[in-house]
């Protein structure tokens, strides 16, 4: 089944202990993403990277880092948690399409999410 | 910049009764929109999308939307909701030629009661 798979759905840590969020498809997509939904907020852009060993930032990514070593996996490190990084977290992967003369993502493909509480 | 508005936090229909559910849109050039849809406890799916061509657009789960471009508007419309519809809908735009990131409304709650 395609999928993409977020571990741990569900976490309480304290400030400051380092974590990691791993994501992982299985549709061979380039493009992956982290994504924080927030009452009120909608969705925003944490970080995003078309193939291995490309990232970009995306709208919000203060206090986190990523990294793509491998196509399938793209893991969410919090390095130092604060309370202001608690949310529910999403990773969604998509193909990418050929546009305009360059490469762009196309549909979202989004994990059930991550439930971050940081005490 | 791009952006996406939806207007209204929440929308309250009754089974049976045609739903609409509004978004508005900002890009400098071709939008490529979207339309998910987020059930309790769980990731946001794919429901129907608008890139070029026809602007009435079916998804889903008898979902279509309605792309508008002298208002900007991509509305999700239904003729007939159902219980099941419940949920809360994102609509989501990307600047067809440049850019890749997805940008994201802050999300209507449909509520159907029976």
């Amino acid at each position: 089944e395609a999928q993409v798979t977020q571990n741990p759905r569900y976490l309480i840590t304290v400030t400051g202990k380092k974590l990691t969020v791993t994501c992982s498809q299985n549709m061979n997509h380039e493009y992956m993403s982290w994504y924080r939904q927030d009452p009120g907020l909608g969705l925003r852009q944490i970080y995003y990277s078309m193939n291995v060993e490309v990232t970009d930032k995306g709208d919000v990514p203060e206090g986190y880092k990523v990294s793509r070593k491998e196509k399938r996996n793209f893991p969410l490190i919090l390095e130092s948690p604060s309370p202001n990084q608690t949310s529910l977290y999403f990773c969604a992967s998509s193909p990418t399409v050929i546009a305009g003369g360059g490469r762009r993502a196309g549909e979202l493909f989004f994990g059930e999410g991550s439930r971050l509480t940081v005490l | 910049a791009q952006s996406v508005a939806q207007p209204e936090d929440q929308v309250n229909v009754a089974e049976g009764n045609p739903l609409t559910v509004k978004c508005t849109y900002s890009v400098s050039g071709n939008p490529y929109l979207f339309w998910y849809v987020q059930y309790p406890n769980r990731g946001l799916q794919f429901l129907l999308k608008y890139i070029t061509g026809d602007n009435l657009v079916k998804g889903s789960y008898g979902f279509e939307a309605e792309f508008n471009k002298s208002q900007t508007s991509f509305h999700l419309k239904k003729p007939s909701a159902l219980v099941s519809d419940s949920a809360l809908y994102f609509c989501a735009v990307r600047e067809g030629q440049a850019g890749t990131a997805l940008i994201f409304g802050k999300g209507t709650t449909l509520s159907v009661s029976s």
